[in-house]
């Protein structure tokens, strides 16, 4: 596609329910990101994918937090068992070999867990 | 390890005025430097970015950036401000590329209001 791609754009959860965040980067692009953003805080790493691998995930914050990418393309970011302070935004970038290229962003998944 | 440290979250101009934002980091090597823009909800784009080469960089939308290394900073400035920049503006830092992947660290942001 044109762009990055993320949805749901909106997500609003009950505590403890699980949730998928969806990234379609960029086509031909083979690595991609995900950042999360609190408010008040800088972009978060917490995977990073090359193909359909994952060298980095040391970004993420517990268990409850995994994510695949098949094709080489689609990305999908589940959090299990939503806790308040999953609340963020949640963005994709996708780069065309290494970062030196700089990254396109999604606009980004706003998760509230009420 | 790297980091970046952004001066001010908040940043206030007045329009046609200089706009400068700072941003330090911290690199055992020498580093790739990076700036983002950020407008309500859109995802981050791409300004400027250093990797070798001449230290003052030119990005879109007018703005440029000097890579010191005697001073560890890249400052993000512009000489008149216009009211479309008003946004958040991300500094980034990664080790250089060597061919591998390499973890881009950003900073905590600064948010640029223009004031008519």
């Amino acid at each position: 596609g044109a762009g990055v791609s993320q949805s749901p754009s909106n997500k609003v959860t009950e505590k403890g329910k699980d949730v998928e965040l969806r990234c379609d980067p960029i086509s031909g692009h083979t690595a991609l990101y995900w950042y999360r953003q609190s408010l008040g805080q800088g972009l978060e790493f917490l995977i990073y994918f090359q193909g359909n691998s994952a060298p980095d995930k040391s970004g993420l914050p517990s268990d409850r937090f995994s994510a695949e990418r098949t094709g080489g393309s689609v990305s999908t970011l589940t959090i299990q068992r939503t806790q308040q302070e999953d609340s963020a935004v949640y963005l994709c970038a996708s780069s065309y070999g290494g970062h030196t290229y700089g990254y396109t962003f999604g606009s980004g998944t706003r998760l509230t867990v009420v | 390890a790297q980091s970046v440290t952004q001066l001010g979250s908040h940043v206030s101009v007045s329009e046609g005025a200089l706009v400068l934002l700072r941003c330090n980091y911290s690199s055992s090597v020498p580093p790739y430097l990076f700036w983002y823009v950020q407008y309500p909800n859109q995802g981050l784009q791409l300004l400027l970015k250093y990797t070798t080469g001449a230290t003052l960089v030119k990005g879109i939308n007018g703005f440029e950036a000097e890579f010191k290394k005697s001073e560890t900073s890249f400052h993000l400035t512009k000489p008149s401000a216009h009211m479309s920049d008003a946004a958040e503006y991300f500094c980034a830092v990664s080790p250089p590329n060597s061919g591998g992947y390499q973890k881009v660290t950003f900073g905590t942001g600064t948010k640029l209001q223009v004031i008519p």
